[in-house]
């Protein structure tokens, strides 16, 4: 069965400074990653996805993630933090087929 | 405009009833999804389909039924054997196995 653990309930850090949001995944076979953000109330918006390559993606925003398969992680990656980056972030493994599982969440704080 | 929609944004339901949750898609995707997000649990899988007339129950089926009729649609019945249904209730629909999903806006649902 496939899982998606992402360690961190909270991750707060300084406007400029980079910030690190962790993944770890559980999926049989290659598995295909994803990261979503989430404003209050709102629906998913999709970031960027890992399916097969570079093991460095970039997405939207200036986020980019890292894939380590050995580690099974696919942390979240960003240089240089904004105030508006503060959300909710999800992980989401998907297996060959069409079943999405999602982790718990890491909301993310960032202070002016 | 492409996109998926979710109808009503807010549903207040009594004790004892069923409520169906409406989801509609006009991007063309095989997929569709409906997932529970409750605060600190992050979005778990009720019911996924692949294909017209056919659906797999995900990790929290039970006390909610989908039907899957047409491409575009994939109503969500919430029902009065779901004994915690207060919850944000998303729907999402993607392609082919490695496309990121696309997110309605969610229903709140709330039992009075």
């Amino acid at each position: 069965a496939q899982s998606v653990a992402q360690p961190e309930d909270q991750v707060n850090v300084a406007e400029g400074n980079p910030l690190t949001v962790k993944c770890t995944y559980s999926v049989s076979g290659n598995p295909y990653l994803f990261w979503y953000v989430q404003y209050p109330n709102r629906g998913l918006q999709f970031l960027l996805k890992y399916i097969t390559g570079d093991n460095l993606v970039k997405g939207s925003y200036g986020f980019e993630a890292e894939f380590n398969k050995s580690q099974t992680s696919f942390h979240l990656k960003k240089p240089s933090a904004l105030v508006s980056d503060s959300a909710l972030y999800f992980c989401a493994v998907r297996d060959g087929g069409f079943k999405t599982i999602f982790g718990a969440g890491t909301r993310l704080f960032v202070k002016a | 405009d492409g996109g998926i929609t979710q109808s009503p944004k807010y549903l207040f339901r009594k004790e004892g009833q069923n409520v169906t949750l409406s989801c509609e898609q006009n991007l063309n995707h095989d997929a569709m999804y409906w997932y529970r997000q409750d605060p600190g649990q992050g979005l778990r899988l009720i019911y996924y389909s692949q294909i017209v007339n056919d659906f797999q129950k995900g990790d929290i089926a039970e006390g909610y039924s989908v039907s899957r009729e047409k491409k575009e649609s994939f109503p969500l019945t919430v029902t009065s054997a779901q004994k915690n249904p207060t919850a944000f209730y998303l729907c999402a629909s993607a392609g082919g196995g490695n496309t990121e999903a696309f997110f309605g806006q969610g229903t709140r649902l709330t039992v009075v």
